[in-house]
């Protein structure tokens, strides 16, 4: 069965110091793997997302960066926190889709780092 | 942007009782897809509808989708307080870019 494992589960760092969280997948080969941030009570906003190992798109301007170093691994980064960088970032995957847009899966996530700035 | 809408932000309920939690959106879609999130954790995927679909059933969840007035509703039967958490409808636009766009979600409380 497929599994995905984000870490660590909470963060706390000093505004400007650099960033790292790690998303793996396993079981499963050539997934879609997505970046979101979700600010305390409100819904997912999408950072980045990855067709491929090496393939990044970003959704919004930002102070972060996203890598796809092997098939199976996201990481998500910044050379600089900001106070605004604060939330609970979540990673994703999911089987890479069709033509046929009937055959589209789910997401699936982990769960989830806190980061706290300070 | 947000795409769907959930409507209403907050729900408290019996137990027993039925929760119905619905959601908006406002441009073309090829699928629909609902997940439930438990406080502090990561989402979980409950339903996927896709845009020739009306209604779809998983257990005592109940999905129905209404693509002319771009809107969907998800209603949970009999409910039960492990059924308290947020509730998020998510959109896929037409195009295939297998991205999805997220509401902000309904917070469901369902009282023992």
């Amino acid at each position: 069965s497929q599994t995905i494992h984000q870490w660590p589960a909470t963060l706390v760092q000093p505004v400007g110091s650099p960033l790292s969280l790690e998303c793996t997948v396993e079981g499963t080969s050539n997934p879609n793997l997505y970046w979101y941030r979700q600010a305390a009570g409100r819904g997912l906003q999408l950072l980045f997302y990855s067709v491929g190992i090496g393939q990044i798109s970003s959704e919004v301007p930002q102070n972060l960066s996203a890598s796809r170093p092997q098939d199976r691994q996201f990481i998500l980064s910044s050379k600089k926190l900001l106070l605004s960088d604060s939330g609970f970032y979540l990673c994703a995957w999911s089987v890479r889709g069709f033509d046929n847009f009937e055959f589209r899966q789910p997401q699936h996530f982990g769960d989830g780092t806190r980061l706290s700035i300070l | 942007s947000q795409q769907g809408e959930e409507d209403p932000q907050a729900l408290s309920i019996q137990e027993g009782e039925n929760a119905t939690m619905n959601c908006s959106y406002k441009t073309s879609i090829n699928n629909l897809q609902w997940y439930r999130q438990n406080s502090g954790r990561g989402l979980v995927h409950l339903i996927l509808i896709r845009s020739n679909e009306r209604e779809k059933h998983s257990g005592r969840l109940r999905v129905t989708l209404d693509t002319s007035k771009k809107s969907s509703s998800l209603l949970i039967t009999a409910s039960r307080a492990a059924d308290t958490a947020s509730y998020f409808c998510a959109t896929e636009g037409q195009g295939g870019s297998e991205k999805l766009v997220f509401g902000k979600g309904t917070k469901l409380t369902v009282n023992p």
